[in-house]
Order: C-alpha cells, then structure tokens, then sequence
C-alpha cells in the first residue's frame, strides 16, 4: 500500500486478555516506530526497530508489552494480561531510514483505538 | 518534565484569520517535525526544519526554525475550516531512539 496501516482499527478487549497490534510499514521503510497516546496525553514513544532489531524497548511502558518484527517489514505489538490503563490509541510509523546522524521522516498510520473494560 | 512545549495548547479563530503556534525545546534542536492530527486519520506530516533559520511553506501553512531560542514556529495564513485539527511538533530524541513530541495544539476554525 501507499501508506502505513494498522489493524484492527478498533479492539474493544476484556481486562486480562491478551491483544495484538499490527502494523504494515511503507514498503522499503527500515525503520519502525510504536507510540500510544492516552485520553487528553500526548504521544509517547515506545519502541524502536530498525530492520528487526529494537535497538531501544526502553519506551514499554511494563513486561506486559511486547514487540516483534519479522522480514524487516510487519510489526505487531503484543500487550498481555490487558489493564484498563492500556486504553489508548496505538500509533505505528515508518521511516526510510535511520542513521547515527539523526531521523528520516516518520509517516503514521491511522492507529488502533484499544478499549480495556 | 516535558522537553517540547507547545503554545497555546488550543486555538479558536475565524476563517480568514491568521495564526501562530510555537513549539519551544529544553534542549538545542537539531531538527524539528510537524505533525496535523485528525481524529481516525493518524499523524500527517507537514514539513521538516533542520537547520537553523529554516523556513518551509506547506500551501497556507509556513514554520521557521530559530536554533538559538531553540523553538519553532507554525503560521496559517487565512486560515480555513479544514486546517482544524490538533498540530503537534517533534523532535529526535537528541541522541536517543527515542522521538519527543509536544503536547499539541488543538485548532478549531469557525466558518
């Protein structure tokens, strides 16, 4: 696709189960971002891939979340045992490229909205 | 402590008017983004700032980047309904993986 895209859109999850987040990069973009953004909060980075390597997981914000990406392309984002904290909008971007120097660009996608009840 | 402050944190004008939004850094800005967000659209990116003195236009929309005051600024001239949205600025996250954001400025405009 054109764009970056996630899925699902929306995920409406019972607290204590297990949800995952996907995220399908621009097509040739190396670098791979996850950020959450609660209610009334601004963005807050979580993890970092370049290629398939997080370089970073600094950003998860518990053990409970959990990152992979597989063929330096799609990503999911796996958070375990839900709490009703977690209730956020999931963003994923991509980059081209990222070097010692500084950032390419960051292109979003559209977000998955989770809902912990 | 938040290392990117925006200002206002929300704005409300008439169509046709002007505006500004600032983005001012704790620390020295190497490069600066700017984001528009609208709800169920994710981020879109606007423009890019890496050197100091930097000015880029975007259709109605310019920002300029001052190294030494470590802030940019984003200006709409004429502004009209479809600029609404929440602008936000963002920074590298000077030397880390890390990627800064502001907390936003949330602009409506009234037709």
């Amino acid at each position: 696709g054109a764009g970056v895209s996630q899925s699902p859109s929306n995920k409406v999850t019972e607290k204590g189960k297990d949800v995952e987040l996907r995220c399908d990069p621009i097509s040739g973009h190396t670098a791979l971002y996850w950020y959450r953004q609660s209610l009334g909060q601004g963005l807050e980075f979580l993890i970092y891939f370049q290629g398939n390597s997080a370089p970073d997981k600094s950003g998860l914000p518990s053990d409970r979340f959990s990152a992979e990406r597989t063929g330096g392309s799609v990503s999911t984002l796996t958070i375990q045992r839900t709490q009703q904290e977690d209730s956020a909008v999931y963003l994923c971007a991509s980059s081209l490229l990222r070097d010692s120097v500084g950032t390419d660009t960051q292109y979003f996608g559209p977000g998955t909205r989770l809902t912990v009840l | 402590s938040q290392e990117l402050e925006q200002s206002p944190q929300s704005l409300i004008v008439q169509e046709g008017k002007n505006l500004t939004i600032n983005c001012t850094s704790s620390k020295t800005l190497y490069g600066l983004y700017w984001y528009k967000q609208k709800y169920g659209e994710g981020l879109i990116f606007l423009m890019m700032l890496q050197k100091g003195g930097e000015e880029k236009s975007h259709e109605k929309i310019t920002a300029k980047l001052d190294e030494k005051k470590q802030q940019s600024s984003l200006h709409i001239t004429a502004s009209q309904p479809s600029h609404a949205g929440i602008y936000l600025c963002g920074a590298d996250g000077w030397g880390t993986y890390k990627y800064i954001f502001g907390t936003g400025t949330r602009l409506k405009v009234l037709a």
